[in-house]
């Protein structure tokens, strides 16, 4: 199975700063990453896929980038709302794995 | 607008199964797949299978291989989730998620989760 570590597992953050999330790929998977962020007691919510693509609907705070394996998500000043937990999730081969997942908390 | 409606939280004994049902509005069915995705609280998703809404081909976590199937009735527009031989460590939160029609791409549109309690 393709493992995804995301770094940091948790990060403190002030309102209007600008934050990047890590993931790395076990391996190569093109660019075949998706990003989501998720609130207490609700389902995932997709931000970015195919790497750097941003879903409709989502602000064009959030970015995406893909340097080889190493994939990093980027929030530019931060909204109350962006205080989640962030998934990468990559469909390159079966199982389709998640990351462990990064805290995004408000200092 | 888009919506996947999942049917209510359950309770099953180790050993027993368990069927989870997704109802899908606003949008054509056929056009996408269904992917389900558990979640135990405090980890990270994980990715059971994905069935296609446009000709029922289904790929499935050889991880579950043999204790899950996914299947759909177009004509209420309806994903099932069934996972057999239950254990306390099915016990999560399960979503359906709307994907593409060929393969597992990504997930736009979730349900609201299931959750499965698995206990004696």
């Amino acid at each position: 199975d393709i493992q995804m570590t995301q770094s940091p597992s948790s990060l403190s953050a002030s309102v209007g700063d600008t934050v990047t999330i890590t993931c790395r790929a076990s391996q190569d998977i093109s660019s075949l990453l998706n990003w989501y962020h998720q609130q207490p007691g609700k389902a995932p919510k997709l931000l970015i896929y195919a790497a750097s693509s941003l879903q409709d609907g989502v602000p064009s705070r959030f970015s995406g980038r893909r340097s080889g394996t190493d994939f990093t998500l980027t929030i530019s000043s931060l909204h109350p709302e962006d205080f989640a937990i962030y998934f990468c999730q990559q469909y390159y081969n079966a199982p389709y794995t998640f990351g462990q997942g990064t805290k995004l908390e408000i200092k | 607008q888009v919506q996947l409606v999942q049917s209510g939280a359950e309770v099953k004994k180790p050993g027993a199964s368990v069927k989870v049902s997704c109802q899908a509005s606003g949008y054509t069915f056929s056009d996408y797949g269904i992917s389900w995705v558990r979640q135990v609280p405090g980890q990270g998703p994980e990715w059971m299978g994905w069935i296609s809404g446009y000709n029922g081909d289904t790929k499935y976590t050889q991880k579950l291989q043999g204790r899950v199937t996914l299947t759909t009735d177009t004509s209420t527009r309806t994903a099932y989730m069934e996972l057999r031989s239950l254990r306390s460590d099915d016990t999560a939160v399960y979503y359906c998620a709307r994907d593409q029609k060929y393969s597992v791409n990504w997930f736009d549109f979730w349900g609201q989760g299931t959750l499965v309690t698995v206990s004696s």
